[in-house]
């Protein structure tokens, strides 16, 4: 069954395009972001991850950007892939908060289109 | 490999009425979280327990108890369910506390009625 809510942004493309997601954070001390991916009825899967001191990095088919200055991180999909289909979340983690755990985002659904 | 187990994996309460979510993950992590999900608000931390014997109040805490029976188990309880507890409930694990990369179990949805 479906997990998440029904008012999330959604981004729509063709199969075989690529997808840019976006991300606006509001803590500066963040130590690390995160992207997550969560398919229908079930829970979050880890993707990638980045430290704050670095600005890009590249995983399989998948780029994750940090723009620090402007606060925003955003995942590119290369290629997108009916596979893809899901809600992805971005999450923040700060060593210097009592709470040892992450912080996620609301989330943005991704659909594509065949 | 099972990875991180939530049991079960719905459930209906009446107003009032007591239950234990359960989480078992066989990773052998050391941290473990209960998140909650709601429409449109993604997941918020409820508690955690960053190792075998500790446990931390997360953003939402009110309403909720959590025991850490060994480093396996991470059990939640909602001691007086109340409708604003109906929501889809999640257990992860992290081999470190902080661990940016967390396992998910395939959650629990609760509808309290």
């Amino acid at each position: 069954g479906e997990s998440v809510g029904l008012h999330l942004p959604t981004l729509s493309v063709q199969e075989g395009d690529n997808s840019i997601i976006n991300c606006a954070y509001s803590n500066s001390a963040s130590d690390y972001f995160i992207w997550y991916k969560q398919e229908s009825g079930k829970g979050p899967q880890f993707i990638i991850d980045i430290r704050s001191n670095m600005d890009k990095r590249q995983g399989q088919r998948v780029t994750v950007l940090l723009n620090k200055t402007v606060k925003h991180l955003s995942l590119q999909i290369a290629a997108t892939q009916p596979g893809d289909s899901a809600v992805y979340f971005c999450a923040e983690f700060s060593m210097d908060t009592g709470r040892r755990a992450l912080t996620f985002g609301s989330g943005t659904r991704l659909q594509v289109q065949p | 490999n099972a990875g991180v187990t939530q049991t079960p994996k719905f459930q209906v309460l009446k107003t009032g009425q007591s239950m234990t979510l359960q989480c078992a993950q066989d990773m052998n992590h050391n941290s473990m979280y209960w998140y909650r999900q709601d429409p449109g608000m993604g997941l918020r931390l409820i508690y955690y327990s960053a190792s075998e014997g500790t446990t931390d109040k997360g953003e939402v805490p009110n309403g909720y108890n959590v025991s850490r029976l060994n480093k396996r188990e991470f059990s939640l309880r909602l001691e007086s369910a109340a409708p604003s507890q109906t929501s889809v409930y999640f257990c992860a694990s992290s081999l470190r506390t902080g661990g940016t990369e967390a396992f998910f179990g395939q959650g629990t949805r609760l509808t309290v009625v």
